[in-house]
């Protein structure tokens, strides 16, 4: 039974361009969240997924996107990358009804150059 | 904004002495977690204590929680190199709700 899996492991981008991130949940479960985690520092929430559709969202600007397809995987896209875009971004997948304990990937490290 | 805020940043012991980290938070909750992450990858889920319930335990972790001081605290007994990690603690508002996680603690246990 596979987790959650995230591709690419790792990504070096320049200023302004554009990033898409992609998280495969763990079987059995409908639900993706994605989290933002700069070095030292916790998670931070910056919106979740279920039923395709974005059911929550954190201070995070429009140019944090996603979508979720009908198989549950979903995508994380960033457009017009700053260098404090640089952080580990983690996907983690729950299912509904309890839906309280999540499953995290290993994460993709973004580098903004 | 993180909701938590957990102390000490660091803690380093010795193999075999326990560890002790504490977490704060600010608003009303439905449950606390415990996550440890190791080298800056995936987290993975320790312990989940609900806003009903005092203590906790899972091998050998103790998690309390005070809901009237909104504090936690994660107990590790008999550490091991292994339990070599950051430790973060989280709260969410209501089940399926999003995680809002604090700074960490980072945990280096020597051999």
């Amino acid at each position: 039974d596979a987790g959650v899996t995230q591709s690419p492991t790792h990504l070096i981008k320049t200023r302004g361009q554009q990033v898409t991130l992609r998280c495969s949940p763990k079987s059995g479960h409908d639900t993706v969240s994605w989290y933002q985690q700069a070095l030292g520092q916790g998670p931070q929430f910056i919106f979740q997924y279920y039923e395709e559709e974005e059911r929550q969202r954190g201070n995070f600007p429009d140019r944090f996107s996603g979508h979720q397809f009908p198989n549950y995987s979903s995508e994380l896209n960033v457009n017009a990358l700053l260098l404090g875009d640089s952080a580990l971004y983690l996907c983690a997948s729950s299912s509904t009804g309890p839906g309280e304990k999540l499953f995290f990937g290993s994460g993709t490290q973004l580098s903004v150059l | 904004s993180q909701q938590g805020e957990e102390d000490p940043q660091a803690l380093s012991i010795q193999e075999g002495e326990n560890a002790t980290m504490n977490c704060s938070y600010k608003t009303s909750i439905n449950n606390l977690q415990w996550y440890r992450q190791n080298s800056g990858r995936g987290l993975v889920h320790l312990i989940l204590i609900r806003s009903n319930e005092r203590e906790k335990h899972s091998g050998r972790l103790r998690v309390t929680l005070d809901t009237s001081k909104k504090s936690s605290s994660l107990l590790i007994t008999a550490s091991r190199a292994a339990d070599t990690a950051s430790y973060f603690c989280a709260t969410q508002k209501a089940a399926g709700n999003k995680l809002t996680f604090g700074g960490g603690t980072r945990v280096l246990v020597k051999p």
